[in-house]
């Protein structure tokens, strides 16, 4: 089963903070690494698709790297709302359309 | 309206008893999915479809059945169910590898 990981765990930033959190994981061999924003009581909406070594992806204050001669992709959130609260996760796409995913970053933004 | 759409969205059940949750998508994706979420667990993968007639374990299968006789729907089947499947279960599709999943709103199930 192919590990992915994310970190931190949680994260409590302050509002206009820049943050900012890791997803890692062991291979290269995948067609892509997605990122999802999961808000409380809704289910998960992809932010960013990935796919080549060296991607850079943006929208509006949040943007993506990826690196996978490293094996991680990080996820940036600049000056944080409290709109920006919820789970953020990493899932990397393989064979057969499947995804495994990180068990996310819970990021809370206070006013 | 498109999407994907599961029901029933809430269900109490009683151990032993059969239950199936339903999931149903408008865009003739190849590809779907069903997950459960569990706490210190994330999503995990119960079992996958590719295509119509074609499915295949995932993480977690045990206890569970699934089937996908038509494109658009893909019915997921606790047999006997037990307190341990407790649990939000998330069906989700896609068009092809590659590409990101769409996720219904879940169907929060308990079991008595």
């Amino acid at each position: 089963i192919l590990n992915v990981e994310q970190s931190p765990q949680s994260l409590h930033v302050q509002e206009g903070d820049s943050t900012n959190f890791t997803c890692s994981f062991p291979s290269s061999n995948f067609y892509a690494l997605h990122w999802y924003r999961w808000e409380t009581a809704k289910s998960p909406e992809a932010l960013f698709v990935m796919t080549l070594n060296g991607d850079e992806k943006k929208k509006g204050r949040i943007s993506a790297t990826l690196n996978t001669k490293e094996g991680y992709s990080y996820l940036y959130i600049k000056g944080s709302q409290p709109e920006d609260s919820a789970t953020y996760l990493c899932a990397l796409n393989t064979n057969a359309g499947k995804s495994t995913f990180g068990d996310g970053t819970t990021l809370t933004v206070k006013p | 309206d498109a999407g994907i759409t599961q029901s029933p969205r809430y269900k109490i059940t009683e151990t032993g008893r059969q239950v199936t949750l339903m999931c149903h998508q408008t865009w003739s994706h190849s590809y779907m999915f069903w997950y459960r979420q569990d706490l210190g667990h994330g999503l995990r993968l119960i079992y996958y479809s590719a295509a119509a007639d074609i499915t295949d374990k995932g993480e977690v299968p045990d206890g569970y059945v699934v089937s996908r006789s038509k494109t658009e729907n893909f019915p997921l089947t606790l047999e006997s169910a037990t307190r341990s499947q407790t649990s939000v279960y998330f069906c989700a599709s896609s068009e092809q590898t590659g590409q990101p999943q769409h996720f219904g709103d879940g169907t929060r199930l308990s079991i008595l």
